[in-house]
Formats: C-alpha cells, structure tokens, sequence
C-alpha cells in the first residue's frame, strides 16, 4: 500500500523561484526520505530526516518532519532548470523481519528557464 | 558513492517468454536488494525484498512463481520475468541497501519491459 501522497501532483514554475513539495503518511516511520527522478531512470537518494528530527538542510534543500501530523516537506531554493525532475517522498519502516522504504505517488517539478 | 548497475535498461519481448534482469552492486556489498514496479507517471511499487542466501520476500498480490528473485551473491539480485504477458510491461527497479545497513538505499537506473 502507498505510504506518502505528495502534494502537489505536478509544480510548474520559473527558474530562480523556490519549490515547495508536502508529503504526508499514515502510519508511525523510522525516518523520511526524498528521492529525486529524472524521466525514466533510477531514482537518486537527496535527503533523510529522522523522526525525532524537524529540520534538515542540504545545499539548496530544506526538509522539515512533523510527526504529529504526520507530514514533511521539501523545499528547493533558487531553483535551476536542471531540477526539473519528478520527486518522491518515501517513508521508512522496520517491520519484524525487514527495513522497507514505501514511495509516495510524487510531485512532477518543471522548473522553466 | 555507491554504485547500483541494472541490465538490460530495456528489452521487448513476446508475450510467453521469461526475461531476467540483472541489479549488480559495483563498489560495495548489498545484503538487501528490493525489486520495485513502476508504471507511467505514477509511484513505485514494491514487490519483494531479497536478502543474500535466503528466499525473498514478496508484497502481497505479488506472484512469487511469476516474479522469480535470486540473491546468490551480496552483488547480485536477479528478477526473472516468467511467461510474460502484456500486463507484465512496466518500469522495474532495483535497489540495494548496503552492508552497514545504511538507512538511504542506491539504486539501478530501471529496466523498461515491453512484452509484445
């Protein structure tokens, strides 16, 4: 079953602008993560938040986590043509026997030059 | 950084016949490899997780004799597509969680299956 809805399904916006990407889950997580996928490739690990953390900062990526309501987001800064690409959160659970990491439906960013 | 290679990246085949994908971890030891399906424009979906020398793990509604998975190595994890059929052509990915059992996973850069 799908673990994270990001909102929104599809972002379109102009080059330098910020990107705003929600994610929310339903159930208690180890920890969050975004994953970044350009249009039929792998995906590319950005950033993981645990969930005794709020706050995260990579480069021109802010992440927060709020547990109580069960959501996170992630911010893109001064965003580049080249960060156009579709964008997962994925959420981590450790069940009796496996670590599993369960993808959201994503968010399709298209950062216009 | 650690690097997941997938093989074939596409591959069309008729409807009857099994087709095998390959997910190699290059540069380090994946002791868990987890098989995704993805079809256009939507989420990926897990469908089994593999540890090295032990049966993998299947999602529920995921066909274990349709979705064939070995893990005989801690670099190799196959997925072997048998009897395929139309509805088998998706987007598969692998990824590999290393063997720190670091919390990000790496991985392959996808195989398109079509089946004709």
């Amino acid at each position: 079953s799908q673990q994270g809805e990001e909102d929104p399904q599809a972002l379109s916006i102009q080059e330098g602008e910020n990107a705003t990407m929600n994610c929310s889950y339903k159930t208690s997580i180890n920890n969050l993560q975004w994953y970044r996928q350009n249009s039929g490739r792998g995906l590319v690990h950005l950033i993981l938040i645990r969930s005794n953390e709020r706050e995260k900062h990579s480069g021109r990526l802010r992440v927060t986590l709020d547990t109580s309501k069960k959501s996170s987001s992630l911010l893109i800064t001064a965003s580049r043509a080249a960060d156009t690409a579709s964008y997962f959160c994925a959420t981590a659970t450790r069940g009796s026997s496996n670590y599993k990491l369960t993808f959201g439906k994503g968010t399709l960013l298209t950062v216009n030059p | 950084g650690a690097v997941v290679s997938q093989h074939p990246s596409r591959v069309i085949c008729k409807s009857g016949t099994s087709v095998k994908i390959e997910c190699r971890s290059l540069d380090f030891q994946a002791t868990t490899m987890f098989w995704y399906r993805q079809f256009p424009k939507q989420s990926l979906m897990l469908m089994a997780t593999s540890n090295e020398g032990s049966k993998a793990t299947y999602e529920q509604g995921v066909e274990k004799d349709k979705f064939l998975i070995n893990h005989a190595s801690l670099t190799l994890s196959t997925l072997t597509v048998t009897s395929a059929h139309p509805e088998d052509s998706s987007f598969y990915i692998c990824s590999a969680r290393d063997f720190q059992g670091r919390e990000k996973l790496f991985f392959g850069s996808g195989t398109q299956l079509s089946v004709l």
